[in-house]
């Protein structure tokens, strides 16, 4: 079954810093999203991505979030001046095209540690 | 905005019991999505239902769609240990796009 990856596996940073979160998406797949689930929680959703735009973004992803697709199989999500709460798994997802309810292959997720 | 709340949040089991646990959104939902999390891994999608009242068969687990399609349920029929994970709903809203609205989840321990 094709998968999504994602960079790095674990992140530790300081207060304030900014980090790079990386995913490369299934390859045929046109819709991105990036999801946290903060520890012993629910996954919540951040944002979605499409056609080189954000498609939709929810009340958490402020200004120190953006994202990206520098290339043909990157997607990124910087968050530019990491906060304590940061801290959580990020996960990436990708599907095929923007009809709602196609399936969301999910990433392996990122765990980051702001300390 | 949209909330989507599963009970219950806990289940012990003991191996060879049943589970069920139950989803219900406060709007209506195009479809509803079922993932399994497994400690320490990613969501991982087990089902998706469409229409209103239906109702499909994995193996040992059966998942019902409301007829308002407001609600959901995941049945585990003789749980086993491989069974142990956290049960997530999750819908998109019926007039929104494909962000996914997830339960909080029941987190399923089975005693073998």
């Amino acid at each position: 079954e094709p998968e999504v990856t994602q960079t790095p596996s674990h992140q530790v940073t300081q207060m304030g810093q900014e980090v790079i979160l990386r995913c490369v998406p299934i390859s045929n797949h046109l819709y991105f999203y990036w999801y946290r689930q903060i520890l012993g929680q629910k996954v919540e959703f951040l944002v979605s991505f499409y056609n080189n735009e954000i498609s939709e973004k929810s009340e958490i992803f402020d200004d120190q979030f953006s994202v990206e697709r520098p290339d043909g199989s990157n997607f990124t999500l910087k968050i530019r001046s990491t906060k304590l709460e940061d801290s959580a798994m990020y996960f990436c997802a990708s599907s095929r095209d923007s009809r709602t309810g196609l399936r969301q292959y999910f990433g392996p997720g990122t765990r980051l540690t702001v300390t | 905005g949209q909330q989507v709340m599963q009970i219950p949040q806990y289940q012990h089991v003991q191996e060879g019991e049943d589970f069920t646990t139950y989803c219900n959104s406060s709007t209506t939902l195009s479809n509803i999505q079922w993932y399994k999390q497994r400690p320490g891994g990613h969501p991982v999608f087990l089902i998706q239902l469409v229409k209103s009242g239906e109702v499909k068969k994995q193996k040992r687990l059966t998942f019902q769609f409301g007829e308002a399609k407001k609600n959901s349920s995941l049945h585990i029929t003789a749980t086993q240990t491989t069974d142990v994970g956290t049960y997530f709903c999750a819908g998109p809203r019926e007039t929104s796009g494909s962000r996914l609205t997830f339960g909080e989840g029941t987190q399923l321990t089975v005693n073998p």
